[in-house]
């Protein structure tokens, strides 16, 4: 199965600041990949697919970005509302979905 | 409006079994494949299984293949998963999620979730 194995794990930052995650496959997944936030005690929400693609109403602050293994989602400016748990996933294996281990953003 | 509800949750012992739905509205259901997922207490997302919009073809998670069986009835806009064999580690909230690609031959990616079903599996 390909992993996905995503850093930093946590993140302290501050309202205002520019955050990236990266998210790293075990073997090439062409850019089927996707990005989900998770607030507290929420179901997650999708925010980017194909690697790059915004999805219907997630700010344009949000932007993902890489091919083949390397992957990363961006906040150019971080909001209250941000601060939440981001996951990759994968699915270019077409039958086996898989997530990664998850980068929750916290305050400083 | 687009929505999804779980049921069927609760606590049931190691080796016993459980049936949960996922009622859905707002969209077009036998036009959409559906999944499963689960975040057990603390832990991160783990993709259970998927099911086409058909209903003819399942993936699995190796996790729970040969264990649990997804399922679908179109006519009632209702998604099931038959989760037998209980261990504790399947202890999870359970979500039913919604694939974002219509008539997509396979699992791809959730672009509406439910609120989820708590499992507890426990003696």
């Amino acid at each position: 199965a390909i992993q996905l194995t995503q850093s930093p794990s946590s993140l302290s930052a501050s309202v205002g600041d520019r955050v990236t995650i990266t998210c790293r496959a075990s073997q090439g997944i062409y850019s089927a990949l996707a990005w989900y936030q998770q607030l507290p005690g929420q179901a997650p929400k999708l925010l980017i697919y194909d690697a790059s693609s915004l999805e219907s109403g997630v700010p344009s602050r949000f932007s993902g970005s890489g091919s083949g293994t390397d992957f990363t989602l961006s906040i150019s400016s971080l909001q209250p509302e941000d601060f939440a748990t981001y996951y990759c996933q994968q699915f270019s294996s077409y039958e086996l979905l898989t997530f990664g281990g998850g980068t929750r953003v916290e305050i400083k | 409006q687009v929505e999804l509800v779980e049921s069927g949750g609760g606590v049931v012992q190691p080796g016993g079994s459980l049936r949960l739905s996922c009622a859905a509205s707002g969209f077009p259901f036998s036009s959409y494949g559906m999944h499963w997922v689960r975040q057990a207490p603390g832990k991160g997302l783990e993709w259970v299984a998927f099911i086409r919009y058909d209903g003819h073809n399942q993936n699995k998670g190796d996790s729970v293949r040969g264990r649990f069986t997804i399922s679908r009835d179109n006519s009632k806009n209702t998604l099931y998963l038959q989760m037998n064999s209980l261990r504790p580690e399947d202890t999870a909230v359970y979500y039913c999620a919604k694939d974002r690609v219509g008539y997509s031959n396979g699992p791809l990616n959730m672009d509406v979730w439910g609120k989820g079903t708590t499992v507890s599996v426990s003696s």
